[in-house]
């Protein structure tokens, strides 16, 4: 497998209250991704990084932000937590940007009350 | 923006029999095609990856067939067994964006 941890796995929050989930690589990858899944949408990208402070936005990046300050760290900041951002977030990491296969984390579930 | 989608949605089979996976997608312009599997809970794996210029991939049990023209994919599983029970997501890759179908969930009855 390879080595890409998520912290925290699971996590309860409030509306408003600001989150940040936290992708780990141990592979020097260069480019990684956030996505989130959701029934009904399956998984959908957030935003990505193409390199140490170089990220560019996904599919529904509206609400979230990202920052990559090393490479192995890829974090990504809910600034305001709405109940529209529960869902599960995958962090993922390729070599290149098509050619070769995604890696994914395991997951991190967040709930918005 | 590339569409992928996948039927059906969900499939019972009984031990041993072959499993037939169908992916479709709208814009033949893909970079690759990429088959994941999802345990509940879990993350997702990586099966096969079909590059554009392939028409196949192998591996094990797993054969995966890619028809640019026709814009589908499918994904074969031979022999299946209780274990290859999960959800099944095929994802179309533009550049560096996968674009993925709502998967196959899959249970094989032992």
């Amino acid at each position: 497998d390879a080595g890409i941890t998520q912290s925290p796995r699971h996590k309860v929050t409030e509306t408003g209250t600001p989150v940040t989930l936290r992708c780990h690589q141990t592979e020097n990858h260069r480019y990684m991704y956030w996505y989130r899944q959701d029934p009904g949408h399956g998984l959908r990208l957030i935003h990505y990084s193409y390199g140490v402070k170089d990220t560019d936005k996904g599919e529904v990046s509206d609400g979230y932000s990202v920052s990559r300050s090393k490479t192995e760290d890829f974090l990504l900041t809910l600034e305001s937590a709405t109940s529209s951002q529960t869902s599960v977030y995958f962090c993922a990491i390729s070599v290149d940007r098509g050619e070769e296969t995604q890696y994914f984390g395991p997951g991190t579930r967040l709930l918005v009350l | 923006k590339q569409e992928v989608t996948q039927i059906p949605a969900a499939l019972s089979v009984p031990e041993g029999e072959n499993l037939v996976l169908n992916c479709s997608f709208t814009d033949s312009a893909i970079y690759n095609l990429q088959w994941f599997r999802q345990d509940p809970g879990k993350g997702l794996t990586s099966l096969l990856l079909i590059q554009s210029s392939q028409r196949e991939q192998t591996s094990g049990r797993l054969n995966a067939s890619l028809d640019k023209s026709s814009g589908r994919s499918t994904l074969y599983i031979a022999a299946s067994q209780p274990g290859d029970s999960a959800t099944y997501l095929c994802a179309g890759v533009d550049d560096y964006k996968l674009s993925f179908g709502a998967g196959t969930t899959v249970t094989v009855r032992a």
